[in-house]
């Protein structure tokens, strides 16, 4: 068992540029969701799925859109990255009936 | 709506030494209380969880928390510091049904010195 892994571990991106994060889960979990985590911020809900072909909105959303066409993988986009941007993302996953979320290793974005 | 507060953004202990990291919630419903740790450079791994039953949770690596509901408190301790005990502690908060997203504090980051 993987767990929930992150692809890339590291990024970075020039302002205008675009990208996809990839998280992936073996656990069959039915819940999928993104954070980003910001010094001093803790971690802030991006976006999240309840399930396959399902997502909603977090409370950071706006220039991020994700995709959940498979069960096991949440995919995070940034569509024209921007300096505010630069975070470490952080993809977590839940089974249906339990509050208990499992945390992929993080992605570093810096875009300069 | 729920919201987490964490006393303290660093706290400072000696090895040996009692572990205290303070969280205040805000809920309109019984909340799912949680502490997660973080060590440099990897993710997020749960230390413990109150969901409901027993106010006190035991946790991994010998830490727990009491759930206080007069108080809206869920603090963290562990009677005896460690040197592998540094990282940053994080306390969260759920409402509602299962799957619903975490809401987190700001983290508290814990130095332990020999």
């Amino acid at each position: 068992n993987a767990g929930v892994t992150q692809t890339p571990k590291f990024r970075v991106l020039k302002t205008g540029q675009s990208m996809t994060l990839l998280c992936a889960q073996d656990m069959n979990h039915e819940y999928m969701y993104w954070y980003r985590q910001d010094p001093g911020m803790g971690l802030r809900l991006i976006h999240y799925s309840v399930g396959e072909g399902t997502t909603a909105k977090g409370e950071v959303p706006d220039g991020y859109n994700v995709s959940r066409l498979k069960k096991q993988n949440f995919l995070l986009g940034l569509e024209s990255a921007a300096p505010s941007q630069t975070s470490v993302y952080f993809c977590a996953s839940s089974r249906g009936d339990s509050y208990e979320q499992y945390f992929g290793p993080g992605t570093r974005l810096t875009v300069t | 709506a729920q919201s987490v507060t964490q006393l303290g953004s660093h706290v400072s202990v000696s090895e040996g030494a009692l572990v205290l990291l303070r969280c205040n919630y805000s809920s309109s419903v019984p909340p799912y209380l949680f502490w997660y740790v973080q060590y440099p450079n990897q993710g997020l791994q749960l230390l413990l969880k109150y969901t409901t039953g027993a106010t006190l949770v035991k946790g991994i690596n010998g830490f727990e928390a009491e759930f206080k509901k007069s108080e809206t408190s869920f603090h963290l301790t562990k009677p005896s510091a460690h040197m592998s005990d540094a990282a940053e502690y994080f306390c969260a908060v759920s409402e509602g049904q299962a799957g619903t997203a975490l809401i987190f504090g700001k983290g508290t980051t814990l130095s332990v010195s020999s």
